[in-house]
């Protein structure tokens, strides 16, 4: 089965810190997404990458930052954590060309107090 | 506008019921569609793709397209409680190229099966 990990189910920290969401695929997929997900908005686009080292602004890029440093691993960064961030974060992967959809991890819930 | 619009309910229906989920679209480009289910505090996962117009089945659930009104079905039938989550529709231009295969999602339904 394909994987992908997120590194913590839920995430509690305050305003201010600097945050690190981890991802981690197994199916050497191409690309990864950052998405958030919060009632009555859906799913946004936060960052996404199509190869190591590359990256792309999504929907919703303030206040975030990614990196791509090995093809597996796409990490989510919240620079100086807000309140507003507080929200359910999914990662997803995808091959590049192939029409199958993504693969979502199972979520960080992250709580800024 | 949203680029794609789905109701989001919630939606409650008995066990057994046929249940008819929608999302409609503006963008003409989408070859794409796909619906994703997501159980309470996990990610979605795909149920089912199509590409193009037309039908696809797959044991209880079936994929509806209808690229020239723009619109996107997904019928469960006899439906169960294990069917009660929320379901994503989605969608993309092409599988990969320029847009690297990004998909658009709906806002999700809340389905619940009552047994």
């Amino acid at each position: 089965d394909v994987k992908v990990t997120q590194s913590s189910r839920y995430l509690v920290k305050r305003t201010g810190e600097k945050v690190f969401l981890e991802c981690v695929q197994d199916m050497d997929h191409e690309n990864m997404f950052w998405y958030r997900q919060d009632p009555g908005l859906g799913l946004r686009l936060i960052y996404f990458s199509y190869d190591v080292k590359m990256k792309e602004k999504g929907d919703i890029p303030e206040g975030y930052s990614v990196s791509r440093e090995k093809k597996e691993r796409f990490s989510l960064i919240l620079e100086s954590a807000s309140t507003n961030q507080t929200s359910m974060y999914l990662c997803a992967s995808s091959y590049l060309d192939r029409e199958e959809g993504y693969t979502f991890g199972s979520g960080t819930r992250l709580t800024v107090v | 506008q949203k680029e794609v619009e789905q109701d989001p309910g919630p939606l409650s229906v008995p066990e057994g019921a046929i249940v008819s989920l929608n999302c409609t679209y503006s963008n003409s480009a989408f070859q794409y569609f796909m619906w994703y289910r997501q159980y309470s505090r996990k990610g979605p996962e795909l149920l089912m793709y199509t590409y193009s117009s037309g039908n696809k089945e797959d044991g209880r659930f079936t994929a509806q397209v209808d690229k020239s009104s723009k619109y996107i079905s997904l019928f469960i039938r006899d439906s169960q409680p294990s069917d009660s989550a929320t379901y994503l529709c989605a969608m993309s231009p092409n599988a990969g190229g320029t847009s690297y295969g990004k998909l658009t999602f709906g806002q999700g339904t809340i389905l619940t099966v009552h047994p």
